[in-house]
């Protein structure tokens, strides 16, 4: 099957910069998106998630980007604090208005380390 | 309890055993599926569990099985461990046919040694 891949496996910011976190997928038929956090010992934990009519989307201090052309997503976090660090992956679903809804392709993650 | 739970939350066999995991799906939710994580590594889709049938298979042998019951709690079956499967086993609740709210449990974490 088709998967999602992310450009850097490592990000290291400072705390109250933006973080920018990139997602790379190659399935045509993903219509639906989300951005999970995962902290160490748990379960990926939902932050945002986008359908493929829209382009952007906004959270609290979070914002996901998704440009169809070029299959590619992005999270921003503003003012990355401290607890933001953790593991993010993207997730695509493809056909989700259809019957395969919950039937994430998870990328290999991102680690973002936030320094005070 | 409104959220996902699984249980238990560590687990440790022996190569060759069977093991049954657990997930009690999030209130209102009617849909189960079961991930695996390896260390390191995304999520991977195991298969989903809808009105007690199997509603779809990622890339895993038949050793890997399921149950839902009635109360959309599910059950994950593995048989005859191999060492590769020790990983962090995530399920996932949701609605069908309902986008959004795509919950997952914290996982329990199998060692097969």
């Amino acid at each position: 099957g088709e998967s999602v891949g992310l450009h850097l496996p490592t990000l290291s910011v400072q705390e109250g910069d933006n973080s920018i976190i990139n997602c790379a997928y190659s399935n045509s038929a993903s219509d639906y998106f989300i951005w999970y956090k995962q902290e160490s010992g748990k379960g990926p934990q939902f932050i945002i998630d986008i359908r493929s009519n829209m382009d952007k989307r906004q959270g609290q201090r979070v914002t996901v980007l998704l440009n169809k052309t070029v299959k590619h997503l992005s999270l921003q976090i503003a003012a990355t604090q401290p607890g933001d660090s953790a593991v993010y992956f993207c997730a695509e679903n493809a056909n989700a208005g259809g019957t395969s809804y919950g039937k994430l392709t998870f990328g290999q993650g991102t680690i973002l380390t936030v320094h005070p | 309890e409104t959220g996902v739970t699984q249980s238990p939350t560590h687990l440790i066999k022996t190569r060759g055993q069977q093991v049954t995991l657990r997930c009690s799906s999030q209130s209102g939710h009617n849909t189960v599926s079961w991930y695996q994580q390896a260390l390191g590594q995304g999520p991977q889709f195991i298969f989903q569990y809808y009105r007690e049938e199997e509603n779809g298979r990622g890339n895993f042998p038949p050793r890997f099985s399921g149950l839902q019951f009635p109360n959309y709690s599910s059950e994950l079956n593995v048989n005859a461990l191999e060492l590769d499967d020790s990983a962090l086993y995530l399920c996932a609740s949701s609605s069908q046919g309902v986008i959004g709210g795509y919950t997952f449990g914290s996982g329990t974490r199998l060692t097969v040694v």
